[in-house]
């Protein structure tokens, strides 16, 4: 069985500081790792994936296998940064398709 | 494009009374999925379309619930006799397949109302 957990409900800092949403996987082969990122009012839309190592709009998601974690970090986070955010997994194989998605955490950035 | 519309936006319904959502997914997309999204939780896989033929459905889909693509372009996913538990967010995914990788574009969803 495939499982996410994200820790945080609810993550709040203020503009400038550093930002880190925590998730942590259950998988018995080689998953794909996301993460998606729902704005007020807005579609869900894809933030980032493992495969790519990119960084977009400045946040970076690096996979653990060791500690079966995919954690997204941001060093200054901006207030346009507050959303709900997703990790999300696909397995490989015959399941290489569904997305398993955590239970999301709420990023808010004070001024 | 605009990509992958959902309709109704929103409906309410009492309960025993069936209802269909329609999906249109991105043109060219030959993947399509139904997730439900209850309050705190995240999206959960309903069933799963590749072209017009249906290859996966959740333990979360009932016998009252039944999603179509006859033609391999739209979706519509019926439930029948709701129930107030049925009450949720209803989206729908779309992707394509390119070398070995997809990304899945979700629609705005439906809301479902059972009262």
């Amino acid at each position: 069985a495939q499982r996410v957990t994200q820790p945080e409900k609810l993550l709040s800092v203020f503009k400038g500081a550093p930002v880190e949403l925590k998730c942590n996987y259950s998988y018995s082969g080689s998953p794909e790792l996301f993460w998606y990122v729902q704005y007020s009012r807005q579609r869900l839309q894809l933030l980032l994936r493992h495969i790519s190592r990119e960084s977009i709009k400045g946040f970076t998601a690096d996979l653990n296998k060791g500690e079966t974690s995919f954690h997204l970090k941001k060093p200054f986070a901006q207030e346009e940064d507050s959303a709900m955010y997703y990790c999300a997994l696909r397995g490989s194989g015959g399941s290489n398709y569904k997305l398993t998605f955590g239970k999301g955490t709420l990023l808010t950035v004070n001024p | 494009d605009t990509g992958v519309s959902q309709d109704p936006r929103h409906k309410i319904t009492k309960r025993g009374q069936n209802v269909t959502f329609r999906c249109d997914p991105i043109s060219e997309h030959n993947r399509l999925y139904w997730y439900r999204q209850t309050l705190g939780q995240g999206p959960e896989f309903l069933t799963y379309f590749q072209n017009e033929a249906q290859l996966e459905k959740s333990r979360l889909l009932s016998d009252r619930f039944s999603a179509e693509r006859p033609k391999g372009s739209f979706s519509t996913l019926e439930i029948q006799r709701t129930e107030q538990g049925d009450s949720a967010m209803y989206l729908c995914a779309s992707s394509k397949l390119i070398g070995g990788g997809e990304t899945q574009y979700f629609g705005p969803g439906t809301r479902l109302l059972v009262l």
